[in-house]
């Protein structure tokens, strides 16, 4: 399995208060994601890194920020929570032009984190 | 309209059955398409990379066709661990890396 983990696993968190999720991988992939899954909507991007500080904004980015210091960690910041924001989380890990050569690789993804907002 | 859209299922199927899924995808620049199989409350993970000449994993077929912007999945022989939700994903955007995903659908063989 590759190496992804996610921190923490499950959360309980008041309406209002922040919360910060961490996605440490150990696999030096380039690109980072961090996705929601909800009933019905299947996986969708928040946000997305493809280096040290480069992110950008997925389809559902409202009400979330991150920020990638390092190649290993991504982490994503509900500002403000809201009961909206009860969800699953996931981060995946991707690296399109692998330097060993070859095609695209396939996303491998953490085991994701349970939010709840109440 | 959304960007990839899958059959809405359930699936529910005897042991041994062949089942098929479709998934349609609304970019007619989408380089790369996926296959990926979730168990419940797992995470998912990479079933199959789907190639235009269409690719084959034992049980499993997998066809592109690009002028009707679809994709399918066959599963023969169903086994009782194919249960699953399986999501069609897409990447819409090569530079980007952005891989989007179907909303799944779900499977369940029966014994």
């Amino acid at each position: 399995d590759a190496g992804i983990t996610q921190s923490p696993r499950h959360k309980v968190t008041e309406t209002g208060t922040p919360v910060t999720l961490r996605c440490h991988q150990t696999e030096n992939h380039r690109y980072m994601y961090w996705y929601r899954q909800d009933p019905g909507h299947g996986l969708r991007l928040i946000h997305y890194s493809y280096g040290v500080k480069d992110t950008d904004k997925g389809e559902v980015s409202d009400g979330y920020s991150v920020s990638r210091s390092k190649t290993e960690d991504f982490l994503l910041t509900l500002e403000s929570a809201t009961s909206s924001q009860t969800s699953v989380y996931f981060c995946a890990i991707s690296d399109p032009f692998p330097r060993t050569g070859g095609r695209d690789t396939e996303a491998f993804f953490g085991q994701g984190t349970r939010l709840t907002v109440v | 309209r959304k960007e990839v859209e899958q059959d809405p299922g359930p699936f529910n199927v005897p042991e041994g059955a062949t089942v098929a899924f479709n998934c349609t995808y609304s970019n007619s620049a989408s380089q790369s398409f996926f296959w990926y199989r979730q168990d419940c409350r797992k995470e998912p993970k990479l079933l199959m990379s789907v190639y235009s000449s269409g690719n084959e994993d034992g049980r499993f077929t997998a066809q592109l066709n690009r002028a009707s912007q679809y994709i399918s999945l066959l599963i023969r022989d169903s086994k009782l661990s194919d249960s699953a939700t399986y999501l069609c994903v897409v990447n819409v955007a090569l530079s980007a890396r952005q891989l989007t995903f179907g909303s799944g659908t779900q499977l369940t063989v029966l014994p």
